[in-house]
């Protein structure tokens, strides 16, 4: 079965880094075609692909966030951090790391419950 | 990289069918047959309920359906029921980002 789970600060003040872990169970982030996304939610707003890593360490990223964005994996203890550098009140969103359905094509088939991250002074 | 377009709201009497749309470009519903669809109730993480243009994850209803005709993707539900009253976002991969999310459409069941 598999799990993941957000967790980090619901609170950030601006021009701070936000530093997110998603803690996966169920598969394996070196195991052939895996893949692990993050993606955002601003309150009341759609989706926001944000980050991917894949299994062989191979990384992409949003193209306008490119710059504030770095994704890692750490495969000893099933985790993946998202950071995101100098925070604005317009990041402030739900942020979701989801599991990469399948080997071929990109989708996204287990989510974790998301996590408000707050961005205010 | 813009986000795909979906109609902002779509609404069907129980038992109707509705179809929902999702438009793109050539550089990724019209290049690639590797377009999910989402179903998110307030307050909970998005459901993939069709990946790879046409293809249903196990456990969900078969009816919902996709399809796609060039630049355009649309999921069809039919047999509308008040439990699938809820957000619907497209996604496709696209050449260089690779991911792109459609803007959503809100269902109302009538």
């Amino acid at each position: 079965q598999i799990t993941l789970k957000e967790s980090g600060p619901t609170l950030v003040k601006p021009t701070q880094t936000l530093t997110l872990t998603c803690t996966f169970s169920g598969f394996s982030l070196n195991s052939s075609g895996v893949g692990v996304g993050w993606v955002r939610q601003p309150p009341g707003e759609a989706l926001e692909w944000l980050a991917l890593i894949y299994w062989n360490d191979e990384k992409r990223y949003r193209p306008s966030l490119k710059s504030r964005l770095t994704i890692a994996g750490d495969t000893s203890k099933n985790q993946v951090v998202l950071t995101l550098t100098d925070m604005d009140p317009v990041d402030t969103a739900t942020y979701y790391c989801a599991h990469r359905h399948g080997r071929h094509g990109l989708s996204f088939d287990y989510w974790g419950q998301g996590t408000l991250v707050t961005v205010s002074s | 990289q813009s986000a795909l377009t979906q109609p902002a709201s779509v609404s069907g009497s129980p038992g109707q069918s509705i179809t929902l749309s999702c438009t793109g470009t050539r550089s990724d519903i019209g290049a690639y047959n590797y377009v999910s669809w989402y179903q998110q109730h307030p307050g909970k993480a998005p459901k993939l309920i069709i990946y790879d243009v046409t293809d249903r994850p196990s456990g969900v209803s078969d009816r919902f359906s996709g399809s796609k005709s060039g630049n355009t993707a649309s999921l069809t539900i039919s047999g509308l029921q008040a439990e699938d009253e809820a957000d619907y976002y497209c996604g496709s991969y696209t050449a260089g980002s690779p991911y792109v999310f459609g803007t959503g459409t809100k269902v109302t069941v009538l």
